[in-house]
């Protein structure tokens, strides 16, 4: 399955701290996408990283991608109440056009 | 504003019935995706169309359907109609590019009765 598993499922912060999920996935990959999706909205795109990238940043999110373990992770730094969302990943692979989600991780960060 | 615009937003029917959903992707996609969202199952990919062409299938049932047409936009049919049914279906596009960024419509909210 191309799909990619989040991990934890769920995570409860304070405003300000960091917080850090991650994504496992099991076949070979081209890219690997992060998303939020607040309550009941769509799908929000927040960062694309390459199999040729190990790291990249974008504003409070630091991603990084670790394709010898099959493994990527979202850094959100400072987190405030409005990053209270659930986070979902999505590996892409060569010509499977499939962009698939898995079960995401619900981050909850309390004021 | 993703630009992706789904229409109703709500829709509410009996169990048995047929329903359409529309999706308009943002001006210059060519990709479409078909997402339904239930409590239980999680974001399901259903289907995706490429410039009227399906390109990739999913969990999509038979009851369920989708084309798009010339001008891009993309129906979702959903025919005999059942309770479990009721999700929320989310359309995306993106460009020509698999694995580029998809960009969500905000999603109708289907409710069988």
């Amino acid at each position: 399955s191309q799909q990619g598993e989040e991990d934890p499922q769920a995570l409860s912060i304070q405003e300000g701290e960091n917080a850090t999920m991650n994504c496992s996935y099991k076949t070979s990959i081209n890219n690997l996408q992060w998303y939020r999706q607040n309550s009941g909205r769509g799908l929000v795109h927040l960062i694309l990283i390459r199999s040729n990238e190990r790291e990249k940043h974008s504003g409070r999110l630091r991603v990084t991608l670790d394709t010898s373990k099959k493994s990527s992770s979202l850094l959100i730094t400072a987190s405030r109440a409005a990053d209270t969302a659930s986070y979902f990943c999505a590996p892409g692979r060569g010509s499977n056009y499939k962009l698939t989600f898995g079960k995401g991780t619900l981050l909850t960060v309390n004021p | 504003d993703s630009g992706v615009t789904q229409t109703p937003k709500h829709l509410i029917t009996a169990t048995g019935q047929r329903v359409t959903l529309r999706c308009s992707p943002r001006s210059g996609d060519l990709s479409v995706y078909w997402y339904q969202q239930s409590l239980d199952q999680g974001l399901q990919f259903l289907i995706q169309y490429y410039n009227g062409e399906e390109r990739a299938k999913g969990n999509i049932l038979e009851r369920f359907s989708a084309q798009q047409f010339p001008d891009l936009h993309s129906e979702l049919n959903l025919s005999s109609l059942e309770l479990g049914d009721s999700a929320l279906y989310f359309c995306a596009s993106s460009g020509p590019d698999p694995h580029t960024e998809a960009f969500f419509g905000q999603g109708t909210r289907l409710t069988v009765v």
